[in-house]
Formats: C-alpha cells, structure tokens, sequence
C-alpha cells in the first residue's frame, strides 16, 4: 500500500537557524497537505500542494511540491521556539480519496 | 479554541467496559473522521463519513463501532477494547464530502487508556 516517509525524524536546531523536512511518497499524489502538531495538542492544518513544481510561501514557511508529485518539503528560514513541534505531510495518491500521513519530523528549538 | 469539540477529553476503562467517544462541529462541514494516533506516531485513519454515510473503512476491528446521528455528531462506541487500544483518538471534519480537497479541522482529541 501507499507509504509516506518524512526525513529527518528529529531535529534540533538553534534558535534563528532554518529548517527543512522532506516528505517521499511511494507513489504519485494528486495533492499533499501540511499539519502542525505542537506537543499535547492536534493538527493544525499548515497549506495545501496541488500541482506539480508549485511553492507557496507562508511568512517563515515556504512549502514545495516536486515535480513528479511523489514528494514534498517544508522549509523554515529562521526558526523560533514557537515553530517547536511534529510537522506532518498528509498525502492523497492519485485516484483514491483518503489522507495518509507522513511518519512525521518532530523539531526542537533550543533558544 | 478548536472547532471541532471532542469529549470526554481524557477516559480509563477496563477491558470488559463499553463507552462512546463524541466528537461535534458546527461548521456545515459534511465529512467527518476518526483517526487513531500512538505516542509518537503520525494518525491513523479508521473511518470516514460523508454526507452521513460510512464512506470509508479501514479494517478496523469490531470493537469500534462508528456512528454518524447527524451532519454535526460523530460518536464511537467502545467495546471489549485491548490495551493496545490504548492511544489519542482524533476526530477531524472537512468541508465538502471526503472526496473533495479541504483542509482537515482536528479536535482536542480523547486520550483513552485500556487498563
């Protein structure tokens, strides 16, 4: 069935030095989603990827979609101890309906 | 303060009990899931309804029984659950039916312990 691995699994970063998750489907998504989850709490719905290539940015955030659709990255310019938290890709594989989740990049920000 | 209201928040309950998780949203959202989620773990989807019917199935075990009263409720009943049922349930609802292309809105989530 269809997996969705993030790398790296943890991070620990100094406050103001930037971050990047990346997230590698096994097969092609028709789109991928973002969720933050702080630490305790749920999701938190991030941004949306449809087509192929696309980058969206979101103030520190910028979000890319790869070309061939089977992946993702989440970069972060400048963490601060708010972006502390699991950063999860949700994908949808080309002709089914259902989300399946990354395994997830926990991020720690030392200050 | 999230949309999507989930109680009780935190249940403990032995392995012969039976008990309901009830999730709520007011939004006009008309999909609405069930997600299982372990410590440390990405959630796991168990059900789907759309527009009130059972939509998906991921072959969750009959001790989980999924209810959808209206376009608002979600319920899930418990029954002979396993200690390793143990986990963060999450419900999430979305705006259209589960075939369109929303955002997810996730609630508190109920932390369930099976002793």
């Amino acid at each position: 069935g269809q997996q969705v691995m993030q790398i790296p699994q943890y991070q620990h970063v100094q406050e103001g030095e930037d971050f990047t998750t990346y997230c590698n489907s096994s097969t092609t998504l028709s789109n991928i989603q973002w969720y933050k989850q702080r630490p305790g709490g749920h999701p938190v719905f991030l941004i949306q990827l449809v087509k192929s290539g696309e980058v969206k940015k979101q103030k520190r955030l910028t979000f890319q979609f790869g070309e061939a659709k089977k992946n993702s990255s989440l970069h972060i310019t400048a963490t601060q101890t708010t972006d502390v938290g699991t950063y999860f890709c949700a994908g949808r594989a080309s002709g089914t309906y259902k989300y399946i989740f990354g395994t997830g990049t926990r991020l720690k920000v030392l200050a | 303060d999230t949309e999507v209201t989930q109680t009780p928040k935190h249940l403990v309950m032995g392995m012969t009990n039976k008990k309901s998780l009830k999730c709520e949203q007011h939004m006009g959202h008309r999909a609405m899931y069930w997600y299982k989620q372990k410590a440390k773990k990405p959630p796991e989807l168990m059900f789907v309804y759309s527009y009130e019917k059972l939509s998906i199935n991921e072959s969750v075990p009959s001790r989980f029984s999924p209810e959808c009263p209206n376009s608002s409720l979600l319920n899930l009943h418990l029954h002979a659950l396993q200690p390793e049922d143990s986990a963060l349930y999450l419900c999430a609802s979305s705006q259209e039916g589960f075939r369109g292309n929303q955002p997810q809105h996730f609630g508190d989530g109920t932390r369930l312990s099976i002793l």
